[in-house]
Parts: C-alpha cells; structure tokens; sequence
C-alpha cells in the first residue's frame, strides 16, 4: 500500500451531472498528479497539481479541472459528465514534480 | 494519445515460465518505468530505468533500455500465479507527466 488513498471508491453519475473526486496524498509528497483510464488501455494524464497550482495538463476539455489544498490533498472535478467519462481515475503523489509517483486505489466512475 | 505501445498485448504461461513483454515509445525520453495493475486497482511502481541506462535488475524483474530503437523490455523470471496482472511501460520526457502504453496483460497458470 502507498499511502495514497482516494474517495470514493466507485461512483455512478448520469449524463449532464457533475463529479468531484477526492485524492489524499503521501505523507510528505507535495505533488499529486491525476490519471483517466479507460476500460482496457493504459492510464492518460489529466493533469499536475505541484504546491497548489496546475503545473501540466494534458489532452482533456475545461470541463476537467482540479484544486490542491495546502495539506496537498487533492480534488478532480468533470462538469457536463458524458458516457465516454466513465473510467478508473487514478491519482498518485510524488515529493516534487519529477520523482517517483505513488499511485492510489482509484475511484470507478460510471456514466449512465 | 498513448507514448507506448506494449507486445505482446496479452501473454499466457506456465508458472516457473519466464515472462517477456515489450514496450516502444516515439519520442526522446528521460527515463521508462514500469507498473503492475492487479484487477483494475492502482498501480504499484516496479522498476525505473534512465536513458543512459541499458539495463536494470530487481529481484525476479530485467529490464532494458534501447534508446536508438525506442524500445525496452521487461523479464519476469520464474513467474508465480500473483505475477498475474496487467504490466505497464510509462516514459517521462521532459516536463512531469507520464505517458502509459496500453499495457500487456498476462495469466500465470499454476
């Protein structure tokens, strides 16, 4: 176990909703990066969170977005949820942007 | 878009078998690690290897790293039934993010 711990562990939403996940971090890791991973494939980044600002995003619309708190626990927010949104999300923590990510459980998003 | 492409996309063997799985990427990297997913959960980290690095030991694992091919390779030597689980290639280029493949899943029959 990493020390990595997410919430909730499975959710289902419908089409149109909005979700917030909830992502707490390594003790002493400051970084906490977000991953979407479709049924079969391999995780996609979302985006970084490194000392509470954005420090990367990938290939994902406005309508995925996310804050860090200063205790470095994280939130991933999707607005406008669409049936392609259902996924594993995975978020994992580092000490600083470039080291070793600690993956967490993940939380099972279903989109109805 | 997924970096890597790993091969074989699923592989079956004997327990005590030696597993191989390939992973290729497209663009320059600073290093290439490898995870484990069991069942659809999180990933746990294997094995991290630099790209002036050519090869990584730890414990049962082996991997490689051709950077002129952009390709490397994991070895699993004398697989157990917990081997089995889906196995990852990530690369970090420049900046944070890892990019995945899309994975090689593999059964270990006892």
């Amino acid at each position: 176990e990493t020390g990595v711990t997410q919430s909730p562990t499975h959710l289902i939403k419908t089409r149109g909703q909005q979700v917030t996940l909830r992502c707490s971090s390594q003790s002493g890791h400051n970084t906490v990066s977000w991953y979407q991973q479709a049924l079969g494939q391999g995780p996609q980044f979302i985006f970084q969170y490194y000392r509470e600002e954005e420090n990367g995003r990938g290939n994902f619309p406005p309508r995925f977005s996310g804050l860090q708190f200063p205790n470095y626990s994280s939130e991933l927010n999707v607005n406008a949820l669409e049936l392609d949104d259902s996924a594993l999300y995975l978020c994992a923590s580092s000490q600083d942007r470039a080291n070793e990510q600690f993956f967490g459980p993940g939380t099972r998003l279903t989109v109805l | 878009s997924q970096q890597g492409e790993e091969d074989p996309q699923a592989l079956s063997i004997q327990e005590g078998e030696n597993a191989t799985m390939n992973c290729s990427y497209k663009t320059s990297i600073n290093n290439l690690q490898w995870y484990r997913q069991n069942s659809g959960r999180g990933l746990v980290h294997l094995i991290l290897i630099r790209s002036n690095e050519r090869e990584k030991h730890s414990g049962r694992l082996r991997v490689t790293l051709d950077t002129s091919k952009k390709s490397s390779s994991l070895l699993i030597t004398a697989s157990r039934a917990a081997d089995t689980a889906s196995y990852f290639c990530a690369t970090r280029a420049a900046g944070n993010k890892l990019t995945f493949g899309g994975g090689t899943r593999v059964l270990v029959k006892p």
